[in-house]
């Protein structure tokens, strides 16, 4: 079966300091990936698809970026952090190529930009 | 362009109470829809889905059908529990795309006991 793991589940940074959060998925090859923000009480923002390495497609303009350096693993990031930036983070999965096939989240990392 | 539109809560409900969360959308052919649900400090479980018309997803007691011709996409539980407290979205996939997904606003509920 397929599982997705995202980490770290929470995270507290200064503002200006960098981000890395990651994403693995296992189980499947070539899934199509996803990092969406959930700002507190509201709903889901997409912020990066992806469709295979090194493939990015970025949704909104701001100062994260995101990377794909192999097949299952999705990795955001950003140089210097802003407190706009806290929110819930999270990564999703869905297979390549078939119409019907759901989003399968993982879950989420609770990032507080102080 | 495609999008969902869900009823807004909060909604609060009574243990055994019957709940609906209206969902309706707007996309060109036939989109795959889905329910997904979020319990507290969680990521989205994918709930039920239903991918062509008439179809009815169900799980846990819950119920959605895929209705072409009102472009709804209603989620129905007979009987809720305390336990179904949690955020519920509904959302769509539009045909052919394989990697667009649009999701509403999501609607939380709370039963209390």
């Amino acid at each position: 079966s397929q599982t997705i793991h995202q980490w770290p589940a929470t995270l507290v940074q200064p503002v200006g300091s960098p981000l890395s959060l990651e994403c693995t998925v296992e189980g499947t090859s070539n899934p199509n990936l996803y990092w969406y923000r959930q700002a507190a009480g509201r709903g889901l923002q997409l912020l990066f698809y992806s469709v295979g390495i090194g493939q990015i497609s970025s949704e909104v303009p701001q100062n994260l970026s995101a990377s794909r350096p192999q097949d299952r693993q999705f990795i955001l990031s950003s140089k210097k952090l802003l407190l706009s930036d806290s929110g819930f983070y999270l990564c999703a999965w869905s297979y390549l190529d078939r119409d019907n096939s759901p989003l399968h989240f993982g879950n989420g990392t609770r990032l507080t930009v102080t | 362009g495609d999008s969902v539109t869900q009823m807004e809560g909060p909604v609060t409900l009574s243990e055994e109470a019957f709940l609906t969360i209206n969902c309706t959308y707007t996309a060109t052919g036939y989109p795959s829809l889905f329910w997904y649900v979020q319990y507290p400090g969680e990521g989205l479980q994918l709930l039920l889905k239903a991918t062509k018309a008439d179809d009815k997803g169900s799980n846990k007691g819950f119920e959605a059908t895929y209705r072409k011709e009102t472009t709804s996409f209603h989620l129905e539980k007979g009987s809720v529990q305390v336990s179904d407290s949690a955020v519920y979205f509904c959302a769509l996939t539009p045909l052919g795309t394989g990697n667009q997904f649009y999701f509403g606003t999501g609607t939380s509920l709370t039963v209390i006991p």
